[in-house]
């Protein structure tokens, strides 16, 4: 029961392009959802989030949009820099009066020089 | 700079073995929180603790995994008998109660042979 899913599992975008990662869920209590960033032997870092109350977010590069009718959302990232290339995880949190957050499976995003 | 610390970073084990990991999270936060990253399932969560209390371990494999908080600078996660499809990276992450952002640690590198 795959409630959150990251159907792209990699993404190459050319350097100075936008890069767009998108997530869908199941869930309808999901109230809050976070990106994470990921490079290789470390752990994730937390992005950026948005409430489920808001259809976008947007700190510097980076803007999340969500469509909760949809139950999408996306991560643009715009102009894309080599740095980016890492894996990002969209991480909902549920209204359930916890801390939990569940966590897809990730997008691996290359930029090329 | 605060940061969650994870030991061992990496190891390597035999099949029967006993494993144990721990971390340290950032001092002040008091949820504390286990997964496990694998290439086919994302990162999964294996145990939630908020105050040091177990709030949820329905993620963990209960007749051989074990999670425990000593104090509240030590959380350890314990495999016993290790199997290899328990090979994978463990993260281990601390926040606050009431946020929604998870600080993750480096991680835990297994490999059981």
């Amino acid at each position: 029961d795959q409630q959150v899913k990251q159907n792209s599992p990699s993404l190459s975008v050319q350097e100075g392009r936008i890069s767009i990662l998108n997530c869908d869920y199941t869930n309808s209590m999901f109230d809050y959802f976070l990106w994470y960033k990921k490079y290789p032997a470390e752990g994730p870092t937390f992005l950026i989030s948005i409430s489920s109350i808001k259809d976008k977010n947007e700190d510097g590069r980076f803007t999340v949009f969500l469509n909760k009718s949809a139950k999408h959302l996306s991560l643009h990232i715009v102009p894309s820099q080599p740095g980016d290339s890492a894996v990002y995880f969209c991480a909902p949190h549920s209204n359930f009066g916890n801390e939990k957050l569940t966590f897809g499976t990730g997008t691996r995003l290359t930029i090329i020089p | 700079d605060a940061r969650v610390t994870q030991t061992p970073r990496h190891k390597v084990t035999e099949m029967g073995q006993e494993v144990t990991m721990r971390c340290q999270p950032i001092l002040g936060h008091n949820t504390v929180f286990w997964y496990r990253q694998t290439m086919m399932q994302g990162l999964e969560l294996l145990a939630y603790f908020r105050n040091r209390a177990p709030l949820d371990d329905s993620g963990m494999p209960k007749d051989r995994f074990s999670a425990e908080m000593p104090d509240a600078t030590l959380a350890t996660l314990k495999i016993q008998p290790s199997e290899p499809r328990d090979s994978a990276v463990y993260f281990c992450a601390s926040g606050l109660s009431g946020a929604y952002e998870q600080y993750f640690g480096p991680g835990t590198r297994l490999t059981v042979t």
